[in-house]
């Protein structure tokens, strides 16, 4: 079946790394993507990968793939209270619809 | 960024009247989704347009109804609501073309239904 986990709440510290951890169902998903979600507002693209990539980096946001234990994961790097957030994965088993996981809230500790 | 609205952001409402939500892009995009979240923060797709005159149910069953008169426009309508309505409606939209297809969100409608 579609079913993707997150866990659901994430703790750092201010300048600590972030890593969100999410499983995904559908080896044919040929993307995965990570949105973010502020208090009251839609979901923001942050960044997605290609199946066939290991893994991205783009900034502060490192994904990476492992498509034999369909695992993905968002790393943030020197993370600020500004990316305190709920993070959303998304797979896309088939070509119309989006897969989304729980969500995980990303607390930031000054 | 993308160019995806949608008004109201919050509407609070009794039960039984006739709601219409709006979403609007400028993107020229011919996909089109609505999703609904609820207080466990999880999105269910209940409505999707692949284009003009094109609607779809979604995975989450709903007693709303869209329509796709405009590429550019995908209401959302509730003939009569009630407090089970209540939820976080958003709105999305994908190019229907090239590879990766990535879906833009509008900042969502709050719906409470009293």
């Amino acid at each position: 079946g579609e079913d993707v986990e997150q866990s659901l709440f994430l703790s750092v510290r201010e300048g600590d790394s972030s890593v969100i951890n999410c499983t995904y169902t559908d080896s044919s998903s040929t993307y995965l993507y990570w949105y973010k979600q502020e208090p009251g507002a839609g979901l923001q693209l942050l960044t997605y990968i290609f199946s066939n990539m290991d893994m991205k980096q783009d900034q502060r946001l490192t994904v990476l793939l492992n498509k034999k234990d369909k695992h993905l994961s968002l790393r943030i790097a020197d993370t600020q209270t500004g990316d305190s957030a709920i993070y959303f994965c998304a797979e896309t088993p088939l070509v119309r619809k989006l897969i989304f996981g729980q969500g995980t809230e990303l607390s930031v500790k000054p | 960024e993308a160019d995806i609205y949608q008004t109201p952001r919050y509407l609070v409402i009794g039960t039984g009247k006739k709601i219409t939500l709006e979403c609007s892009q400028t993107m020229g995009h011919d996909k089109m989704y609505w999703y609904q979240q609820d207080p466990g923060m999880e999105l269910h797709l209940i409505h999707y347009s692949y284009g003009v005159n094109s609607t779809e149910k979604g995975d989450l069953s709903s007693e709303s109804t869209v329509s796709r008169i405009r590429t550019e426009h995908f209401p959302l309508t509730l003939e009569s609501a009630r407090p089970s309505h209540t939820s976080q409606y958003l709105c999305a939209s994908s190019p229907g073309q090239g590879s990766t297809d990535t879906q833009y969100f509008g900042p969502g409608t709050r719906l409470t239904v009293l």
